[in-house]
């Protein structure tokens, strides 16, 4: 059964540094994987999908990685800003038309 | 301009009294899911539909049904809500259901149970 982990749960940083979001998953197995952002309350915005045959994928300050091998994901965030805290949640597909397994979500925190 | 709306955005219900949430999307796209998600939990897939195809998830409770009238619209039904099933209702579309679809999602429905 496949199995998403974020890690950290909870992760605070200053202005203007660059971090990097860790997602793992148990089953290599995968069609591909996102990363959705999902404000408190709200519903969940797609920031990047990766395929199983990409490597990585970016959208302005933001890359995604995937290493299918060892079951894990990046999303490394350039420059933060205050304007990027919200949690963020990684999800794989494991084959078409199955549900998106979902981690937990590792909520960022960015002070001015 | 928004793809995938959710009405309503807030929803109050009692204990035993149904309630049925929407779901609607200007992609038209084949694929509509409804998930689940508890507070500071995952998002968890209830079910789908392909087309008119119904596809529920092993473990979906019984107390919850789903209607897709045409390929805009679909609804999620409780009939029987109970404390535990107050939780944010994301509905998401896909163009298919081919490896590499992307899903989108709507803005949620918090559902409330007193």
């Amino acid at each position: 059964k496949q199995e998403v982990t974020q890690i950290p749960a909870a992760l605070s940083v200053p202005e203007g540094e660059n971090l990097v979001l860790n997602c793992s998953f148990t089953d290599s197995a995968i069609y591909n994987l996102q990363w959705f952002r999902q404000d408190p309350g709200k519903g969940l915005t797609s920031l990047l999908l990766i395929q199983s045959s990409q490597r990585e994928q970016t959208s302005g300050r933001l890359n995604a990685s995937l290493d299918k091998s060892s079951g894990r994901s990046t999303l490394y965030i350039a420059a933060s800003q205050p304007g990027d805290s919200a949690t963020y949640l990684c999800a794989v597909e494991g084959q078409a038309g199955t549900a998106l397994i979902f981690g937990k979500g590792t909520t960022l925190s960015v002070s001015s | 301009d928004a793809m995938v709306i959710q009405n309503p955005r807030y929803q109050v219900t009692q204990f035993g009294k149904p309630v049925t949430l929407s779901c609607s999307q200007t992609l038209n796209h084949n694929v509509m899911y409804w998930y689940q998600q508890k507070s500071s939990q995952a998002p968890k897939l209830l079910f789908h539909y392909y087309d008119k195809d119904f596809n529920n998830e092993a473990d979906t409770p019984d107390n919850f049904q789903s209607r897709r009238p045409n390929t805009s619209f679909c609804f999620l039904d409780i009939r029987s809500p109970g404390l535990g099933d107050a939780a944010m209702y994301l509905c998401a579309t896909s163009r298919d259901l081919v490896a590499g679809s992307e899903q989108y999602f709507g803005p949620g429905t918090r559902l409330t149970v007193t």
